[in-house]
């Protein structure tokens, strides 16, 4: 069965280093999202994407954050300067479309540890 | 506003049955899905209702009503490897955004 997958597993970094956190959405999905989840809260939305550009952004997704899909496969996010609250766990999903009987298919995330 | 409200916590016992409620107030609504979520992995999705009315998925049902934006997610013959949080999630309307609750932890003992 298809899935989504996400690189690397586990990110430390210090303080106001960039990071880019890496997925692959399931090959035939043409709607690609980002969603964060502090540790013992709510999973949030951060964004989500289609034909290479944003199409929705919530609050969270300041001008410290992007999105890119550099090729036919990789959808990546990055952080330019992380802070001590961006230590969540970042999921990567997909979707076949925004059809609301489309599922948003979750990847196994990447554990972001700000120090 | 948007308000997404699931009880924190359940403890049911193997083999029975248990119903987790979910009610919501949010800007909009395209449909109601529910995940799973073990602890340190990813959502992952159980069942979704656009329509009022049951779903049923082998053990797992869920039951819409739009008009009183209420949700409940069943599970029947409960199994120690149902121990999760169980996650409602609203799609809003014209957007692509899933707007989470905050998870019901249940904890089946044997």
């Amino acid at each position: 069965e298809p899935e989504v997958t996400q690189t690397p597993s586990h990110q430390v970094t210090q303080m106001g280093q960039e990071v880019i956190l890496r997925c692959v959405p399931i090959s035939n999905h043409l709607y690609f999202y980002w969603y964060r989840q502090i540790l013992g809260q709510k999973v949030e939305f951060l964004v989500s994407f289609y034909n290479n550009e944003i199409s929705e952004k919530s609050e969270i997704f300041d001008d410290q954050f992007s999105v890119e899909r550099p090729d036919g496969s990789n959808f990546t996010l990055k952080i330019r300067s992380t802070k001590l609250e961006d230590s969540a766990m970042y999921f990567c999903a997909s979707s076949e479309s925004t059809v609301s009987t489309d599922t948003q298919y979750f990847g196994p995330g990447t554990r972001l540890t700000v120090l | 506003g948007q308000n997404i409200d699931q009880p924190t916590e359940m403890t049911a016992t193997e083999g029975a049955i248990v119903q987790i409620n979910c009610t919501y107030q949010t800007s909009g609504f395209n449909g109601l899905f529910w995940y799973q979520q073990h602890a340190g992995e990813a959502p992952t999705f159980l069942s979704y209702n656009v329509l009022d009315g049951l779903e049923e998925k082998g053990r797992f049902s869920s039951f819409l009503s739009r008009s009183k934006g209420y949700s409940y997610l069943l599970l029947k013959e409960l199994q120690m490897k149902d121990s999760a949080s169980y996650l409602c999630a609203v799609l809003q309307n014209g957007f692509q955004k899933l707007v989470f609750g905050t998870g019901t932890r249940l904890l089946v003992s044997p």
